[in-house]
């Protein structure tokens, strides 16, 4: 089975600007939850979908949001970008079922540089 | 809230030793527990969880962790490092109720092998 994929891989944006990440999870996998990587504060929960409802959220303003598609691939939108929205965005697929529940499988990131 | 604390942010051992990291966890309910891996420019790889099925658990890369309620920890070893060891390691902690796949990670400890 092919992984958890996130588009684009590296991005450079100005302050004020929007952007939009990508995440494909791995196939059968209804969840998807977003994490933000800064070496500051660590990995901090933004929000996860299934079934293209979002379920949980983290403690992030309202320019961070998300959504997810029927085929549950999922994209996370930031408006407004502020120099300290550069990180590692994280997404992460999950399967939901006895065996492997809670057991997210992480994609490689998308690293957002804000200028 | 459910949290968690790794002792320690660098820690660095010489080829072949022991390797031990530490990870206290606070919670109100039996937690679900993970230890992560993150290797430069990468996404979190799973190394073990515990799911309350047994105390002692092993993981990928001969990796194992075992789960102490007395001592509200959950720390990583490895008998012999390796110098492929070398890595950001992080210790997470879920609810484990269907629903909530929140993680909550610690602030992770960078492994260095000494040749």
């Amino acid at each position: 089975k092919a992984g958890v994929t996130q588009t684009p891989r590296y991005l450079i944006k100005t302050r004020g600007q929007q952007v939009t990440l990508s995440c494909s999870p791995i196939s059968g996998h209804r969840s998807v939850s977003w994490y933000q990587q800064t070496p500051g504060q660590g990995l901090q929960f933004l929000f996860e979908y299934f079934s293209e409802t979002q379920r949980n959220k983290g403690n992030f303003p309202g320019r961070f949001s998300g959504r997810q598609f029927s085929n549950s691939r999922s994209e996370m939108n930031v408006s407004t970008l502020e120099l300290g929205d550069s990180a590692l965005y994280l997404c992460a697929s999950s399967g939901l079922n006895k065996d492997s529940y809670n057991e997210q499988f992480f994609g490689p990131g998308t690293r957002l540089t804000v200028l | 809230a459910q949290s968690v604390t790794q002792l320690g942010s660098h820690v660095s051992v010489s080829e072949g030793a022991l390797v031990l990291l530490r990870c206290n966890y606070s919670s109100s309910v039996p937690p679900y527990l993970f230890w992560y891996v993150q290797y430069p420019n990468q996404g979190l790889q799973l190394l073990l969880k515990y799911t309350s099925a047994a105390t002692l658990v092993k993981g990928i890369n001969g990796f194992e962790a075992e789960f102490k309620k007395s001592e509200t920890s959950f720390h990583l070893t490895k008998p012999s490092a390796h110098m492929s060891d070398a890595a950001e390691y992080f210790c997470a902690v879920s609810p484990g109720n269907f629903g909530n796949e929140k993680l909550t990670f610690g602030t992770g400890t960078r492994l260095t092998i000494i040749p």
